[in-house]
């Protein structure tokens, strides 16, 4: 079974750093992986999907890696925003292309 | 363009009671899932459909957990004789088709079995 693990569990930083947050996963067969954001009470928001044929992927300060040899991905936030605040979900799409994997996500605070 | 939707956003019920969350996705959308977020257990696939049809039904918890998607749109989740342990966040998203394509989620019910 699938596991996918997410590292720091929880990130205070100050407004304007870069960070990285990681996602890793046990079973390298995947058909992509996406990143998501999800803000108190609220649903989940798409942030970057990427294909398991890619390396990254990227979305204005966003920046998402994916070696899947390794079983590993990192989202990279630059210029961090107090906007950013939120927690973020690393999920993997098997090869059957449907059931998303998650993890349990990092709680980011970025504070003015 | 409109996103999913959900209904209702809050649902508090008696344990025993039944239950049925409903989710509209994106038009045009022939992929649709549901999940649900429980507190400390993360986020769980229960089903997806293709179509009307739903081919893998074996994320579903228990017996009492049924879905059923109407003319390739709307899609209905029930829950009869709820207990305590079904509270938690359930959440539907729809995709262009299933494999490749992004997941888009909606807002979500949270169900709360008193």
């Amino acid at each position: 079974k699938q596991e996918v693990t997410q590292i720091p569990a929880a990130l205070s930083v100050p407004e304007g750093e870069n960070l990285v947050l990681n996602c890793s996963f046990t079973d390298s067969a995947i058909y992509n992986l996406q990143w998501f954001r999800q803000d108190p009470g609220k649903g989940l928001t798409s942030l970057l999907l990427i294909q398991s044929s890619q390396r990254e992927q990227t979305s204005g300060r966003l920046n998402a890696s994916l070696d899947k040899s390794s079983g590993r991905s990192t989202l990279y936030i630059a210029a961090s925003q107090p906007g950013d605040s939120a927690t973020y979900l690393c999920a993997v799409n098997p090869p059957s292309g449907y059931a998303l994997n998650f993890g349990k996500g990092t709680s980011l605070l970025v504070t003015p | 363009g409109a996103g999913v939707s959900q209904s209702p956003s809050n649902k508090v019920t008696e344990k025993g009671k039944d239950v049925e969350l409903r989710c509209d996705p994106i038009s045009g959308h022939t992929a649709l899932y549901w999940y649900r977020q429980s507190l400390g257990q993360g986020l769980e696939f229960l089903i997806y459909f293709q179509g009307n049809s739903a081919p893998d039904k074996s994320g579903l918890p228990s017996d009492r957990f049924s879905a059923e998607r109407t003319g390739g749109s709307v899609s209905t989740l029930t829950i009869q004789r709820t207990q305590q342990e079904d509270s938690a966040v359930y959440l539907c998203a729809s995709s262009v088709t299933v494999t490749t394509d992004t997941q888009y989620f909606g807002p979500g019910t949270r169900l709360t079995v008193l």
